[in-house]
This record gives C-alpha cells, structure tokens and sequence, in this order.
C-alpha cells in the first residue's frame, strides 16, 4: 500500500532533550516536506527536500534540522525542544513537478514540557 | 513570496445546504493551486488542484473551485452538503514551474448538521 509513515505518533518530551520524528514514504517520491499545525495558524512548512541530499528552509524553520540521506526517508530533529514547539506535525510527499499532489502522513502529536 | 488568505474560519451548514470557502492568494507570478481535507482522525487529502487549463475545476466527492485571475481567488463550492462533509478544509498555492515553498492556508471548519 502507498503510504507516508511517521514515528512516533504520540510524544511527551521535556524542555531541552534532543528527538528525532521518522517519515518514510514507499511511493519513490523525490519531493518531501515536513509541516506543522497549529490551531488558528494552519499548516506552515518547516522544510523540504527536493531530491536526496537537497533540503531547504520553508517558513518556519527555526529550531529545527532535517537530513535527506536516502530518497525514503525525512527525517525531522529538534535538537533542544521547547515549548513553542509543541504542535502536531505531517510528513508530505510526491513527486516533483509544481501541480504535483502531496500525499501526508498520519501526523505526530508533540508535547514539549 | 506567496500567501493565502481564508477568510471563513468556522463555517455551520444544515446538510443539503451550499457550501463556498473563500480561498485569496497573493504572488506576483503563476501559481498551482489546491484544496485539501481533513476529516476528523485521517491525513489530509487532495480534494481538487488547478494548474492550467478550464478555470473550472471538479474534484473528489461533489467539490468543485473556480480560479478567477483577476481576484486572485481560488473559492471551493459544493451544490449540497452532506453530514460527511464535515471536516477542515485547507486551499494551499505554490508557483509554477517549480516545486518549491508550498503556503497552506489557515484553514475553515466545516460542521454539517444532520
């Protein structure tokens, strides 16, 4: 089944203490992007890769990192949560080409005490 | 850079009614646009995209959205609701001939009432 994957999908974290969300999608997709949501704010990209070894700054990128070292997997870091970072966050993909459908993940629900 | 601008934030129908999400964007160029759903507990999902072509674009489940250069709009409308209808719906742009920043909209929630 084509699909995005995300880990965890629940996360209770403190202050400080480095963590890492999974994605990884099946569909040999080059584009991935990791967003954010946030009630009243909608979804905000973070970052996105347009190939392996390609990332880029979207809106909000700030406190966060990404790796692209394989074209399956995106990878998302928070290095030294906070709590402005709690939030929940989707994994996209699809393929490149600008009128190009993003499929999502299911979402991670993050809580940064 | 691009941003998109929903203006209904909450919106309450009773089923059979007509629906239209208004959907503004701004960039000074060409633009891909979109709308996505997310039903309560799922992912979120292509309704309908315009990239070129018939202004008029018909999507998944009844929706359809009308680009209108002119008003930089990009509004959604469905004849009648259903009560399934519920959930949130997000119109998203990105510019054209490249996949770069994709700007999400805030979002409208749409409740059908049986």
């Amino acid at each position: 089944e084509a699909q995005v994957t995300q880990n965890p999908r629940y996360l209770i974290t403190v202050t400080g203490k480095k963590l890492t969300v999974t994605c990884s999608q099946n569909m040999n997709h080059e584009y991935m992007s990791w967003y954010r949501q946030d009630p009243g704010l909608g979804l905000r990209q973070i970052y996105y890769s347009m190939n392996v070894e390609v990332t880029d700054k979207g809106d909000v990128p700030e406190g966060y990192k990404v790796s692209r070292k394989e074209k399956r997997n995106f990878p998302l870091i928070l290095e030294s949560p906070s709590p402005n970072q709690t939030s929940l966050y989707f994994c996209a993909s699809s393929f490149v080409g600008g009128a190009e459908t993003q499929y999502f993940g299911p979402g991670t629900r993050l809580l940064v005490l | 850079a691009q941003s998109v601008s929903q203006h209904n934030h909450h919106v309450i129908l009773s089923e059979a009614a007509s629906l239209e999400l208004g959907c503004n964007y701004s960039y000074g160029g060409t633009v891909n646009l979109f709308w996505y759903v997310q039903y309560p507990g799922q992912h979120l999902q292509l309704l309908l995209k315009y990239f070129s072509g018939d202004p008029l674009v018909k999507g998944i489940k009844g929706f359809e959205a009308e680009f209108i250069k002119s008003k930089f709009s990009f509004n959604l409308r469905k004849p009648s609701v259903q009560w399934s209808d519920t959930a949130e719906y997000f119109c998203a742009v990105n510019p054209s001939g490249g996949y770069q920043k994709v700007t999400f909209g805030t979002g409208t929630k749409l409740q059908v009432i049986p």
